[in-house]
């Protein structure tokens, strides 16, 4: 299981674009780098999934560069509802069973 | 948009009781987990369900813990004689075929054990 490394916290102001960089370094080729979201006393709530390259939906975009040994995610515009933990995670999506394993993940807060 | 369901959303139970909390994962989905997470840590998964039988489990999901599918809806998690450690938030979540790693989860129990 690859391991990833992200900030542990990062702070910013509503409208501002907020990137999250995470480090995996030991990445495999079956795996898909994916983020997810948790606000306080809830469940985390999936976000955006890519492999290389770009990937952009309505929430955020997922920059990973050629290498694949970081990931970017992306919050365009941020608001204090975005106030969250966001988690990085690497593994390979058709694998058995497939439990998630989160890490520390990134506390944002979004400040008026 | 379907969602996952738990109840109940807070449980209080002295040490040495038995616990069940239910989850109603979405209706398609065929791929069931509980995962557990105490306050300030990290989300911890502690066991996977798949065709009616425990397709895998952590260190963590010991004899004192078992999952049931009851019926075509609910899966639950209960815990035989609860201790101190086990309080913690429990999320259910669930996936349908595919991508392993869309896992949908529930909104969590607060399990607090005196």
């Amino acid at each position: 299981l690859a391991k990833t490394t992200q900030p542990i916290s990062m702070d910013s102001y509503e409208g501002q674009e907020v990137n999250i960089t995470c480090s995996h370094n030991n990445i495999a080729t079956n795996d898909y780098i994916t983020w997810y979201q948790q606000f306080p006393s809830q469940g985390p709530r999936f976000i955006i999934q890519g492999y290389k390259t770009k990937v952009t939906n309505e929430v955020a975009s997922l920059f990973i560069p050629a290498d694949r040994k970081s990931s970017t995610l992306s919050l365009p515009r941020v608001s204090l509802s975005d106030t969250a933990v966001y988690y990085c995670l690497v593994g390979d999506r058709k694998a058995a069973g497939n439990k998630l394993t989160f890490g520390g993940g990134t506390r944002v807060l979004v400040k008026p | 948009e379907p969602e996952v369901t738990q109840t109940p959303s807070h449980q209080v139970t002295q040490m040495g009781q038995e616990v069940i909390l239910r989850c109603v994962p979405i209706s398609n989905h065929l791929y069931f987990y509980w995962y557990r997470q105490i306050l300030g840590q990290k989300v911890e998964f502690l066991v996977s369900f798949y065709n009616n039988e425990i397709s895998e489990k952590s260190e963590i999901f010991d004899d004192q813990f078992s999952v049931e599918r009851p019926d075509g809806s609910n899966f639950t998690l209960k815990i035989r004689s609860t201790k101190l450690e086990d309080s913690a938030m429990y999320f259910c979540a669930s996936r349908e075929e595919g991508p392993a790693d869309t896992q949908y989860f529930g909104p969590g129990t607060r399990l607090t054990v005196l």
